[in-house]
């Protein structure tokens, strides 16, 4: 069984601080991706890799990076975190060489102040 | 893709009914197609697939129907089970999008016992 595992379920930050929410699979997936969830909005595309230290942007990656040193390990950071990045965080991996299915982590409910 | 705004579609349905869920998708050369459910508080799950060249795939009380025609796609749960109330998204890809979805918004089902 894939397993997608993030770092936090829930987050609890201040504005303009320095945030890491961390995502590691296990399946040896070429692909990780990061989304946020907000109501109505659906799934939203951040930040996309598809191999150690490669990162693609996604929809909407202005206030966010991402890091990917190690094959199963997906970083996502905020550098100085506000109060619109409120928001469910979730991870995703897949091998699209062999499906195009994503497996996604628990999520991550981070809160800003 | 489906409504826009902060409001999910809803669906409301009967223990033991049948339920359709549709999505409108965005992308008349999408290639594949996915259903996920999404329960309160964890990741979304997968549910089924069809690939652009199918019309109809069934799985365990789930079929996907695809209309390309009219770029429409619906997933019909038979014998509603109240394990069944989360919010169900569609997805779209391309054989050479390198393994990234779009989402649609979502379609929230409450089962009434």
């Amino acid at each position: 069984d894939v397993k997608v595992t993030q770092s936090s379920r829930y987050l609890v930050k201040r504005t303009g601080e320095k945030v890491f929410l961390e995502c590691v699979q296990d399946m040896d997936h070429e692909n990780m991706f990061w989304y946020r969830q907000d109501p109505g909005l659906g799934l939203r595309l951040i930040y996309f890799s598809y191999d150690v230290k490669m990162k693609e942007k996604g929809d909407i990656p202005e206030g966010y990076s991402v890091s990917r040193e190690k094959k199963e390990r997906f970083s996502l950071i905020l550098e100085s975190a506000s109060t619109n990045q409120t928001s469910m965080y979730l991870c995703a991996s897949n091998d699209y060489r062999l499906a195009y299915e994503q497996y996604f982590g628990p999520g991550t409910r981070l809160t800003v102040t | 893709g489906e409504s826009v705004g902060l409001h999910l579609p809803t669906l409301s349905v009967q223990e033991g009914d049948n339920s359709i869920i549709n999505c409108a998708y965005s992308n008349s050369a999408s290639d594949y197609f996915i259903w996920y459910k999404q329960e309160s508080g964890k990741g979304p799950q997968f549910i089924i697939d069809i690939r652009s060249n199918m019309d109809k795939r069934q799985g365990q009380r789930v079929t996907v129907l695809l209309n390309k025609t009219v770029k429409h796609l619906s997933l019909q749960i038979a014998a509603t089970q109240p394990g069944d109330s989360a919010v169900y998204f569609c997805a779209e890809t391309r054989d050479n999008q390198g393994g990234k979805l779009i989402f649609g918004q979502g379609t929230e089902l409450s089962v009434k016992p």
